[in-house]
């Protein structure tokens, strides 16, 4: 079966940095997504990767591993406005994406 | 950035009825869009995927019957949800995506409250 890994909850302090991991295991891979996810809102895309290594953008950065089935969202400098669920997708072999059940990131003072 | 729309934000209805939900892309064309449904605290559920001027595609488990998907243009679709119980109370979020594109967009999603 197709299945997505990701820490329910994680905590934080504000000003810090923070790792979320995911690790996945589907039938293909044609890409990778994050997504933030406010309570009561839509996602909305953060990134985007399909090639292993780092892609930073501003104060966010994924990485992949495809022959390790992992990635991870990686978040400077946090910030109180940060605190939200953090999905990660994978694009399978027919091209659906893959959701896991999102990791809930807790930012303290 | 493209965006997505949703009407309504919010719908209360009684059980038995239904609440029809749009989707619309506002400046790019959707040849493939997607519905979602969210339960609190849990992950999204792709419920079908559907591409313009064709039928769509259901996920299983999801109804076909109760839940009518309609993309007619390349910038409108919409999801009727029938006969509406108590259990379909959700979060419904659509999301677009053009021909060739990686990246799906979301609309803001709709709160459907059946009482």
């Amino acid at each position: 079966g197709q299945n997505i890994d990701q820490p329910t909850e994680m905590t934080a302090t504000e000003g810090a940095i923070v790792q979320i991991n995911c690790t996945y295991q589907t039938s293909g891979f044609n890409g990778l997504f994050w997504y933030q996810q406010h309570a009561g809102e839509a996602p909305t895309f953060l990134s985007y990767n399909v090639l292993d290594g780092l892609e930073e953008k501003g104060r966010f950065s994924s990485f992949l591993s495809r022959s390790k089935g992992y990635s991870y969202l990686l978040l400077k400098e946090l910030q109180m406005k940060d605190s939200a669920s953090y999905l990660c997708a994978v694009r399978d072999s027919n091209y659906q994406l893959i959701w896991g059940a999102g990791t809930k990131l807790i930012i303290k003072p | 950035g493209a965006v997505v729309s949703q009407h309504p934000s919010r719908v209360i209805c009684k059980s038995g009825t239904s609440v029809k939900i749009e989707c619309r892309s506002l400046d790019f064309q959707a040849t493939t869009m997607f519905w979602y449904r969210q339960f609190p605290k849990q992950s999204l559920m792709l419920m079908a995927t559907s591409n313009e001027g064709s039928k769509a595609t259901y996920e299983q488990g999801v109804e076909k019957d109760k839940f009518l998907i309609n993309h007619a243009s390349l910038t409108l679709s919409t999801l009727t949800v029938t006969s509406a119980h108590p259990e379909d109370s959700s979060f419904y979020i659509c999301s677009a995506r053009d021909q060739g594109e990686v990246e799906q967009y979301f609309g803001p999603g709709t709160r459907l409250t059946v009482t």
